[in-house]
């Protein structure tokens, strides 16, 4: 069984601080995905990760399959930022959307 | 920006009645999941639907599940008796390559 883990739990920052969200998983995966969710509940899909470095504006998603390990970085934080971001994974195929999830890291950025 | 919504985004239900919660996927997405979070736990899956049928459920989604995709828009989750422990935010998603999630629907059974 596949799990998901996440740290820190909960994240405070100054707003132009560098950040970043650790996640590690148990078992050989296909995919890893970053999702941000909305103080309403929302969910937004970040990234999905199968190997190396993906960037996005000041999101930065690296993955190191190896060491079953990814992290999520955020450059010059805003207080928009802040919202819950979970880590999931998944194995591809059918089983694509079959995601395990991490519990989640809240991040509050202050002004 | 193409986007899954859902319907009602918030029901509040007796125990034991019937709920259908509805979910309009992207238009040409051919894959489609429900997950659902239990207010201060993790995001489950509960099953995941393509060609018209259930391609995987996990333990969760029980007899009292369903999963129907009625015409070429709707997606609906039913449950059909349902208790205290079925509240809940529930979230559809669809894919074609990428996930994309809906806003989700708050069950709240009292």
């Amino acid at each position: 069984k596949n799990e998901v883990e996440q740290s820190p739990q909960n994240l405070t920052a100054q707003e132009g601080e560098f950040i970043t969200i650790n996640c590690s998983y148990s078992v050989g995966i296909s995919a890893l995905h970053w999702l941000q969710q909305h103080p309403g509940g929302g969910i937004v899909s970040l990234f999905m990760l199968s190997s190396g470095k993906k960037k996005h504006g000041r999101l930065i998603a690296t993955i190191n399959i190896q060491e079953k390990h990814s992290s999520l970085h955020i450059t010059a934080s805003h207080p928009r930022d802040s919202a819950v971001y979970i880590c999931a994974v998944s194995w591809g195929g059918t089983s694509y959307g079959k995601l395990t999830f991490g519990q989640g890291t809240i991040l509050t950025v202050h002004p | 920006e193409p986007e899954v919504t859902q319907t009602p985004s918030h029901q509040v239900t007796q125990m034991g009645q019937e709920v259908i919660l509805r979910c309009v996927p992207i238009s040409n997405h051919l894959y489609f999941y429900w997950y659902r979070q239990i207010l201060g736990q993790k995001v489950e899956f509960l099953v995941s639907f393509y060609n018209n049928e259930i391609s995987e459920k996990s333990e969760i989604f029980d007899d009292q599940f369903s999963v129907e995709r009625p015409d070429g828009s709707n997606f609906t989750l039913k449950i059909r008796s349902t208790k205290l422990e079925d509240s809940a935010m529930y979230f559809c998603a669809s894919r074609s390559g990428e996930l994309f999630f809906g806003e989700g629907s708050r069950l709240t059974v009292l």
